[in-house]
């Protein structure tokens, strides 16, 4: 079926690690997004793309990158991880300004 | 600031009704959304509201109230499926939106 893949579904990272999340969208929507997700506290974003060749920043963006070369991918990058960063994350994607979002299944990173 | 408070945990019996209220401040105003989201998977989108009234899809409906900045989401007929956590999410003046930490459902049979 259509939708978002997110690649990997979990993984253990050590401190000082670079990693890059991945992310790929079939549904041709011009909006994505990297979202986490930790307990307690309400989704944050990261970074957004309007559309491909464009991205912003978010709420929480310190320790990550993100690009956008085409439509359909979206990765995140960490370029030398730390514990905080643990958490679950969440990528997005949206038809246009007032549609609602489709998530890809996340990805579990713990920074140890 | 930007707001959103929910509950944070509810229980209901199975076949009752439940409300989950949701009380935001944004900067400026274009719709709240409800999501909701099993344990370990991905949200998924329930209802969007813009204008104030009430939106019903099935046995899931929600209210919205833009002078009181106040939203609900009412489940009816409560089935074990529906334990869930449920996010409500307010999009500001720059279409960004801002979450709830959300509420978990427990269901009770």
């Amino acid at each position: 079926t259509a939708g978002i893949t997110q690649a990997p579904t979990s993984q253990i990272l050590a401190a000082g690690r670079s990693m890059t999340l991945r992310c790929t969208q079939d549904m041709r929507h011009n909006a994505m997004y990297w979202y986490r997700q930790d307990l307690g506290l309400g989704l944050r974003l990261i970074h957004y793309s309007n559309t491909a060749g464009t991205t912003g920043k978010g709420e929480v963006p310190d320790g990550y990158s993100v690009s956008r070369a085409n439509t359909d991918d979206f990765p995140l990058t960490l370029a030398s991880a730390v514990p905080s960063q643990t958490s679950v994350y969440f990528c997005a994607s949206s038809d246009g300004d007032n549609s609602p979002l489709h998530f890809g299944n996340g990805t579990r990173l713990t920074v140890t | 600031g930007q707001n959103i408070d929910q509950p944070t945990e509810m229980t209901a019996t199975e076949g009752a009704i439940v409300q989950i209220n949701c009380t935001y401040q944004t900067s400026g105003f274009n719709g709240l959304f409800w999501y909701q989201q099993h344990a370990g998977e991905a949200p998924t989108f329930l209802s969007y509201n813009v204008l104030d009234g009430l939106e019903e899809k099935g046995r899931f409906s929600s209210f919205l109230s833009r002078s009181k900045g106040y939203s609900y989401l009412l489940l009816k007929e409560l089935q074990m499926k529906d334990s869930a956590s449920y996010l409500c999410a307010g999009m500001d003046s720059n279409y960004q939106l801002i979450w709830g930490a959300g509420t978990k459902l427990i269901i009770k049979p």
